[in-house]
């Protein structure tokens, strides 16, 4: 069965770049035509932020997209979320997922303070 | 952009007994392939989410026979016959026909 991790800073400054990696072990990356970042504010709802395929093809979420860049590297097996010009409202525990049917990461909380 | 609303939002229920939630969407999510993309998904606490219910109406692996949905077009219900202890989380649909648009969520807890 494949496990998701997502890993990255836990705190990110007002105005950075939010920067997560999702590994993915238990299987190849290959074994999803697309994998998916989610996010959740704290004790808030899911928003979903946008998806890649493992060739690198992407869609992304309309109201994340002029910020959002997502990559692949197959080569070792994980995926990769940026979240740039991140203020309080981007503070939320992101998820990484063989989205819609697939596994879920544990989810990684990401704090976006000075 | 399709709007999904959810209700209730909180939805007590004494254990045995059966439980509703409705969840409605802006637009049709019926695909000219005959599927709804309607998902439903229970967060438990503490837990990532899972998936429960795909395609309006189609239980996930694993997912108790207690747990059923249906409806068509934009009106979607999830209904669990005999709820237990361990159904406490939040319920959230979501349409997959448009980009992923999750609904609010509805608390279930345990009168």
């Amino acid at each position: 069965q494949v496990q998701l991790q997502e890993s990255g800073p836990g705190l990110v400054r007002p105005s950075g770049t939010l920067s997560l990696t999702c590994g993915v072990s238990g299987g190849s990356i290959s074994i999803s035509d697309w994998w998916s970042w989610v996010r959740q504010p704290p004790g808030k709802g899911l928003e979903w932020i946008g998806e890649i395929s493992q060739s690198g093809s992407t869609n992304y979420n309309p109201s994340l997209k002029s910020r959002v860049h997502m990559s692949v590297d197959r080569s070792k097996n994980q995926f990769s979320l940026e979240l740039y010009s991140v203020t309080a409202a981007d503070t939320a525990i992101y998820y990484c997922a063989s989205f819609p049917f697939g596994e879920w990461g544990r989810g990684t909380l990401v704090t976006v303070s000075s | 952009d399709i709007v999904m609303t959810q209700s209730p939002l909180s939805l007590p229920v004494t254990p045995g007994e059966p439980a509703s939630i409705s969840c409605r969407s802006s637009q049709s999510l019926l695909h000219r392939n005959g599927y709804n993309y309607l998902h439903w998904y229970l967060q438990k606490p503490g837990q990532s989410p899972h998936l429960l219910i795909y395609f309006g109406s189609n239980r996930a692996s694993g997912v108790p026979d207690r747990f059923s949905g249906s409806g068509s077009g934009t009106d979607f219900t999830l209904k669990i016959s005999r709820v237990e202890a361990e159904d406490v989380g939040v319920y959230y649909c979501m349409e997959a026909l448009q980009t992923y648009t999750f609904g609010q969520g509805t608390k279930l807890e345990i009168k």
